[in-house]
This record gives structure tokens, sequence and C-alpha cells, in this order.
């Protein structure tokens, strides 16, 4: 067992630029979830996927944001036009349905920084 | 509205002085209730899952406990190593979006 992880861990962009993290979570695990979280907040959820299905995304996510898990593996999330705003910790989890548990565990967030 | 509430926003602590950290939710069905350890600039690290009021869990000088409206994380006898934020998160029923309180940050000082 590996853990989530989440590549790049930092990257600093300038406004209007397109970037994609991505997320590789522990390999039996068949969820997996976005966040985002700013300083001083907890993680807030973007958009969950079971297998490969995006079966779940926030109304608050704009139309700027995408996320795919083309093989129910690893998964990525995309901003285009990246503004100011969206400066702010990314985090990937990712947990099981097998059995009771519905836990999900963490990765080390990629650091967005928008200029 | 599900909405999760922790207090307080902030605790500071003499090592050895035990203390407990409040989650306040509010959620039509609750599937499970998650308490996280965050340090900064890292994710959350994953302390215990209850599902029912009534559970309780242990683990080191954590102990979490559940009722139908809020939980509490206890923390006996605290270390300077304890301090960092902890995050209380509900999971509904009827859904996957997962709802955090804005957490509580623990300083212990030695």
């Amino acid at each position: 067992d590996t853990g989530v992880s989440q590549d790049p861990r930092h990257k600093i962009t300038k406004r209007g630029q397109n970037v994609t993290f991505r997320c590789d979570p522990i390999s039996e695990h068949n969820r997996l979830y976005w966040y985002r979280q700013t300083l001083g907040q907890g993680p807030e959820f973007l958009t969950y996927f079971q297998n490969e299905a995006q079966l779940e995304k926030s109304r608050l996510l704009s139309d700027r944001f995408s996320a795919e898990r083309p093989k129910g593996s690893f998964s990525t999330l995309e901003i285009q036009r990246t503004e100011q705003g969206d400066s702010a910790m990314y985090l990937c989890a990712s947990s099981s349905s097998a059995g009771r548990t519905d836990t999900q565990y963490f990765g080390p967030g990629t650091r967005l920084t928008v200029l | 509205e599900d909405q999760v509430t922790q207090s307080p926003e902030a605790l500071r602590l003499q090592e050895g002085e035990s203390s407990s950290l409040n989650c306040s939710y509010t959620v039509s069905g609750l599937r499970g209730l998650f308490w996280y350890r965050q340090d900064p600039g890292k994710g959350p690290e994953f302390l215990f899952t209850l599902y029912s009021a009534g559970e309780e869990k242990e683990k080191e000088r954590l102990k979490a406990t559940l009722t139908k409206k809020e939980s509490f994380l206890h923390i006996t006898a605290p270390k300077p190593e304890d301090s960092a934020t902890y995050l209380c998160a509900v999971f509904p029923t009827g859904g996957f979006k997962t709802i955090f309180g804005a957490g509580t940050r623990l300083f212990v000082k030695a």
C-alpha cells in the first residue's frame, strides 16, 4: 500500500493559463474524490468518481474545471483559464466500496499559485 | 442544508493538559463521521470513522465519540507533537459529497 500520490506537488502559473493535476489512488480503491482547500478552511468537495464514472459534482464547480478518470485508476483535474481565485491546495482522496468502511485516504495535495 | 461546525477555532494547551474538541453537525442522514489530523502544507491524515450514536474509538492519546448531533475528540495528556489542525467531516446518506468543518488548530506547549 503506497498511499495516494499527487503530481505535481506545487504549480505556479500565470492567470489565463491551463493547468492539469494528476492523482493516483490506492490501488484497490474504486472511489476517488477531489477537494479544494484554502488557508484556514476545511477541504471543499469538488467531484466524485466511482470507477470511471463521475457520479457527483459540486454546483460550485465552474465550467472551467473538468475531471476525468478514464480507466478507473488515476484521475486528472484540469483548470482552464486560471484565475487568481483558483489559488488553493487541491487534494485527492480515495476509498473502497468494499465492506462498511467509507474512510477516505488523502494524498499530499497540489499547491496551485496563480499570479 | 448539511453543515459542520467545529469549536473552538483554536486551542492552546500546556503539555499534559487534557481537553476536548467539538464537532456539531446537521445532516439529513449520516453515513459516517470522520476525524482527520492535518499538519501545515500536508494532506489530511485519517484518524477515526464513526458510524452510529454511542460509538467510541481510541488511538493513543485520542478518543472520538459520537452523538446524534455532535462528535467530540478528547485529547488526554497531549504532547507538543499533537499540535496540528483537527478536521471533522460528515459523509451523508444519499450522495458522496463529504462536508468538512473549518477545523480546530491545536497548539501544545512543552
